[in-house]
């Protein structure tokens, strides 16, 4: 299967650390990256796989992999942080791509 | 500055055809993959394919071959998803997206901001 599954939506309580997970057969071979998205916004990448932050995305934002599974971390929610987050990665054939399924994070 | 610029919204009938356009600036065009991923109202992101520049190879997700074609024009950094016949279920936003890819990493670094496609009767 080259799906990608996400938990719907999970909250956070400003200031304090929640974790996105992404499950998927592909992420045994290959590693997730993960976008950001706001309401009327384009996607944002955040975590360009693994855990490469591209410059001007803050450090609170990092990503982990564990067999078919990746986890975008985000210490120290802010209010900002609030939008969906995809992961994505390259699917069984590693020549096409796929999106995950998206969470909602919610800053409380 | 390197950029991703869209063609703006369009509204058309089911039975039309529509070619939208993203054209690249700021960076060696050819030289990267250009994708297309389709977000339909209040849904998630979905991976349509992605085209070559310099060579016009294509890729296109099974979920959408046949049902929408993409083209490029170098000589003027320009990438193009097509349709020839529309349909109500065609209405999404579609971004374009930079593939970037360093050594066995691959991800979108950079995104147009979008083109609204509405089909109705």
């Amino acid at each position: 299967s080259s799906e990608l599954t996400q938990d719907p939506a999970v909250s956070v309580a400003l200031g304090q650390t929640v974790r996105i997970t992404c499950q998927g057969d592909s992420l045994t071979t290959y590693y997730a990256t993960w976008y950001q998205q706001k309401p009327g916004q384009a996607p944002l990448l955040v975590i360009a796989e693994k855990n490469n932050r591209p410059s001007g995305i803050p450090d609170r934002f990092s990503g982990s992999n564990s067999e078919n599974t990746a986890y975008l971390t985000i210490a120290g929610a802010q209010a900002e942080d609030e939008a969906d987050y995809y992961c994505s990665s390259r699917d069984s054939s590693g020549n096409h791509y796929v999106f995950g399924t998206g969470t909602k994070v919610t800053v409380l | 500055e390197e950029q991703l610029v869209q063609s703006g919204s369009e509204v058309k009938k089911p039975g039309d055809s529509l070619k939208i356009s993203c054209k690249g600036s700021g960076y060696r065009y050819s030289s990267y993959w250009i994708a297309w991923v389709r977000q339909m109202p209040g849904k998630g992101l979905e991976w349509m394919g992605i085209i070559y520049p310099a060579d016009s190879d294509i890729r296109y997700s099974q979920s959408f071959q046949g049902q929408v074609s993409f083209s490029v024009d170098k000589s003027i950094s320009t990438t193009y998803l097509q349709w020839s016949s529309l349909k109500v279920s065609d209405s999404a936003m579609y971004y374009c997206a930079r593939l970037r890819i360093v050594g066995s990493t691959h991800y979108f670094d950079l995104w147009g901001r979008g083109a609204l496609v509405t089909v109705s009767s």
